[in-house]
């Protein structure tokens, strides 16, 4: 059961702007920094933004991540085809200890 | 080039005991903290716990402690992740993550399928 809540589903046309959101507590995203991951079918987690907005090298600039209080978002712009995929959120919580990861969102590109 | 590449897929009998590794190449192992992640079909991630293979000190989450053990080979650069009574419900992939310094999961392994079943 995850403490970190998205919407199960966003979609968009190619071009468009996806906003995914991600809610939580003063114990986990109000206090600590959002991670994104993106799961590509079958493939691995791999990271997409880290300490709320930050982007590993070869990120593209088209995903951007905010925070403000206990919520994060992360938006996708300019929608590509190769976008589709699993969108989660995370982060470490105070009073679980623990890791947390949202309970995921599938991007559709219509 | 930094990697994490993880052992076969497994299928066992329930009760059977099963240890998976990932292998950390192409930066110091000892530095950075190795989680563990749970992913069962159709669903979504679960964190399991996290090990610091310079010391082997263990963080587990409360919905797996007891019923895993994560351990390190240093000299191998290995972490593991053992059962000692495989259930059902343990049938899944599991993916091993090294830690960057700001708690993100930087690098994953490519997974390791686990089924379970009689």
């Amino acid at each position: 059961q995850s403490v970190l809540t998205q919407p199960p589903s966003a979609s968009g046309t190619p071009g468009q702007r996806v906003t995914i959101s991600c809610s939580g507590s003063s114990s986990n995203i109000g206090s600590n920094p959002v991670n994104w991951y993106l799961q590509l079918p079958g493939t691995a987690p791999k990271l997409l933004i880290f300490s709320d907005n930050r982007r590993p090298s070869g990120v593209p600039d088209r995903f951007s991540g905010s925070k403000s209080g206990s919520s994060a978002s992360l938006a996708i712009s300019g929608l590509q085809s190769e976008d589709e995929a699993d969108y989660y959120c995370a982060a470490w919580d105070d009073s679980l200890s623990g890791y947390v990861f949202g309970t995921g969102t599938k991007v559709t590109v219509l | 080039e930094v990697q994490l590449v993880q052992s076969g897929a497994e299928v066992k009998e329930p009760g059977e005991s099963l240890r998976i590794s990932c292998k950390g190449s192409g930066y110091s192992f000892t530095s950075y903290w190795i989680s563990w992640v749970r992913q069962m079909p159709g669903k979504g991630l679960e964190w399991m716990g996290k090990i610091d293979p310079s010391d082997s000190y263990t963080n587990y989450s409360p919905s797996f402690q007891g019923h895993v053990t994560m351990s390190v080979d240093k000299s191998i650069s290995t972490a593991y992740l053992q059962w000692s009574s495989l259930k059902a419900s343990d049938t899944a992939m599991y993916y091993c993550a090294r830690h960057s310094g700001l708690n993100a999961f930087d690098f994953w392994g490519q997974g390791t399928m686990v089924t379970v079943s009689s």
